[in-house]
């Protein structure tokens, strides 16, 4: 079992659409959540960062972790053409243990948004 | 835009021969990174560093290797380049470790034929 599984999709939906992005893992050590947004031929710039379980929203993203299910999501609300990009999933340790400096990272989820 | 520069942004070179690829940053950030991204595989930790001649593996550091003797540049070098390093390269940096809050590059697309 890979320690972070994300759907690549493709997935493709109708602009105004609510699109939902999602993660399992498998490592209860994680703390850190993130989604990162990468553009056509571009670096992946981050999105939303989450810490622990919750919810986190900025304007019409919504981020929420479920620690005790090992699962996180990324809602899009009314999604809009420039939203078409490749979404990835991020997640980290933190500051203490081996792993303090690696970011695991999903597969990443590729979405169109059609006019 | 955390000011980081990737250099080549695409190169084609033959296998057997070294290559090395150079991040530049100007925002004095402590951490820097290298990813690769391929198909099928998503990011995946080459090397770190966490400071001057401060450098450590990551997860496929075998056929790369790195040095950073000053803040502002972090090279890769693939000593001596095979078909199955061609991917796309990406530089990165942060300010604390481990968090996750990581600014990216354009990348470096390479190709070894």
């Amino acid at each position: 079992q890979k320690e972070v599984e994300q759907d690549p999709g493709p997935l493709s939906v109708p602009e105004g659409a609510i699109v939902s992005l999602n993660c399992t893992y498998s490592n209860s050590a994680f703390q850190y959540f993130m989604w990162y947004r990468q553009y056509s031929r571009k670096g992946p710039e981050l999105l939303m960062y989450t810490y622990s379980s919750g919810n986190k929203e900025d304007g019409r993203f919504t981020a929420q972790v479920d620690k005790s299910s090992k699962y996180i999501s990324l809602f899009i609300r009314d999604s809009q053409p420039s939203d078409s990009a490749t979404y990835l999933c991020a997640m980290s340790e933190g500051n203490s243990g081996a792993g303090s400096y690696q970011l695991t990272f999903g597969k990443g989820t590729k979405l169109s948004v059609i006019p | 835009d955390a000011g980081i520069t990737q250099s080549p942004r695409h190169k084609v070179t033959e296998t057997g021969t070294p290559v090395t690829l150079r991040c530049h940053q100007t925002e004095n950030h402590r951490y820097m990174y290298w990813y690769r991204q391929d198909p099928g595989h998503g990011l995946r930790l080459i090397h770190y560093s966490y400071g001057v001649k401060d450098t450590d593996k990551g997860e496929v550091s075998d056929g790369y290797s790195v040095s950073r003797s000053k803040t502002e540049d972090f090279l890769l070098t693939l000593e001596s380049a095979t078909s199955s390093q061609t991917s796309v390269y990406f530089c990165a940096v942060s300010r604390a470790r481990g968090a996750g809050e990581l600014f990216f590059g354009e990348g470096s697309r390479l190709t070894v034929l």
